[in-house]
């Protein structure tokens, strides 16, 4: 099984529409990250959390929003869905020092 | 705010043949690097770090060497493989308290 499960793995919405992506693992680390990729951009952190009870805006939270349910699940969420959100989603988890991060498989993002 | 950048987008290198892919960081804070490799369809995967306190790191056909004076950081393989093919990241972190941040990445091309 993987360390870092992402669900859904691609996603087709529309203008407008709420949509939350969910990301669970099993490493047993209290640091998740959510992370967006678009090409020549590499990877934008979007928001993270070092334990259940922090949330940290990242570098792009604007239209963003997460939550964080569980010390293993991560949520992300576009509250409403705009097309130059369309992009490759990563979520990751790092050691309590923050170091390695392991990343999951991504979930690809369009919206319409 | 401070970045991670890369020199080239695009490497192409015969198989067989040595690579190498620069990084420029700008925050001389900084004290732990990590190389990821990430391959088509896939995350981000953890190549070979190393602490501010080092120059070079050898793992298996990869080298990493950290230059603080022009704060340049560089990936080396050796003997290529078609399976090297995919966009090398550098990301650098700042502090325990703080997310890595990831340089743009470089696309390594392998050619039989």
């Amino acid at each position: 099984d993987a360390d870092v499960t992402q669900t859904p793995r691609n996603r087709i919405t529309k203008t407008g529409k709420r949509i939350m992506l969910e990301c669970s693992q099993t490493k047993g680390h209290d640091r998740m990250y959510w992370y967006r990729q678009d090409p020549g951009l590499g990877l934008r952190l979007i928001y993270y959390s070092f334990d259940v009870k922090d949330i940290n805006k990242g570098e792009i939270s604007d239209g963003y929003s997460v939550s964080r349910q569980a010390q293993a699940k991560f949520s992300l969420s576009l509250e409403s869905a705009i097309p130059n959100q369309t992009a490759l989603y990563f979520c990751a988890t790092s050691d309590p020092l923050g170091t390695e991060a392991f990343f999951g498989q991504g979930t690809r993002l369009t919206v319409v | 705010g401070e970045s991670v950048g890369l020199h080239l987008p695009t490497l192409s290198v015969q198989e067989g043949d040595n690579s190498i892919i620069n990084c420029a960081y700008s925050n001389s804070a900084s004290d732990y690097f990590i190389w990821y490799k990430q391959e088509s369809g896939k995350g981000p995967q953890f190549i070979i770090d190393i602490r501010s306190n080092m120059d070079k790191r050898q793992g298996q056909r990869v080298t990493v060497l950290l230059n603080k004076t022009v704060k340049h950081l560089s990936l080396q393989i050796a003997a290529t493989q078609p399976g090297d093919s995919a966009v090398y990241f550098c990301a650098e972190n700042l502090s325990g308290n703080t997310p890595l941040v990831f340089g743009k990445g470089t696309r390594l091309s392998v050619i039989a």
